[in-house]
């Protein structure tokens, strides 16, 4: 089993639908979390942390489930430009683990 | 702003070459770290850093070597280029046990 798993999509979704991702891990001591975006032939930029609150920022909401072992992230009135790939990060013992990603495509 | 710059951005070197790739934070951070990208592989570890001096394999450091010898340098060197280590290269830096910040890659082409 892979310690960070997530749905690779692709996503299509329509201007202005909302989208989720969820994203598993595997190491119950995991204490950071983290969504990252990548735009084609970019690097990762971060996104947002994800607190045990759960966090928004905008049209972005993150929640982390630590009992099922699961972060998600919520995308509200999807626009063309949030087309990308969003990386969900785990960090358990220093060193970040990553999922290979979720592809989301936003058409008009 | 977090600033992390690697030496090239674009990289065509021979098998069997020597191949430096070099990156550089200017936010005095104590973590560095290597990773190459591969399509639907993901982001996977090669070699890290907490510290000037020190290093620790990642989960791919096979045909890898990196360097740390000042804390806002980290080099990963291709001892021997082979075909199979065409690939995107990122670097990043971050604080202990915080988020990582990504420098913006070397796609390097081994022919």
């Amino acid at each position: 089993r892979k310690e960070v798993e997530q749905d690779p999509g692709p996503f299509n979704v329509p201007e202005g639908a909302t989208v989720a991702f969820n994203c598993t891990y595997s190491n119950s001591a995991s204490q950071s979390f983290f969504w990252y975006r990548q735009d084609c032939r970019k690097e990762p930029k971060l996104l947002m942390s994800v607190y045990s609150s759960g966090n928004e920022d905008g049209r972005f909401t993150a929640q982390l489930n630590r009992a099922s072992q699961y972060i998600s992230l919520l995308i509200r009135d999807s626009k063309l430009s949030d087309s990308a790939t969003y990386l969900c990060a785990v960090n358990p013992e220093g060193d970040m683990r990553f999922g290979a990603g979720t592809r989301l495509t936003v058409k008009p | 702003d977090v600033k992390v710059t690697q030496s090239s951005r674009y990289l065509v070197k021979r098998t069997g070459e020597k191949v430096f790739l070099e990156c550089v934070q200017d936010m005095d951070h104590e973590n560095m770290f290597w990773y190459r990208q591969d399509p639907g592989l993901g982001l996977r570890l090669i070699y890290f850093s907490y510290d000037v001096k020190m290093k620790e394999k990642g989960d791919i450091p096979e045909g890898y070597s990196v360097s740390r010898e000042k804390k806002e340098r980290f080099s990963l060197i291709l001892e021997s280029a082979s075909t199979n280590q065409t690939s995107m290269y990122l670097c990043a830096s971050s604080l202990v046990r915080s988020e990582q910040y990504f420098g913006p890659g070397t796609r390097l082409t081994v022919t």
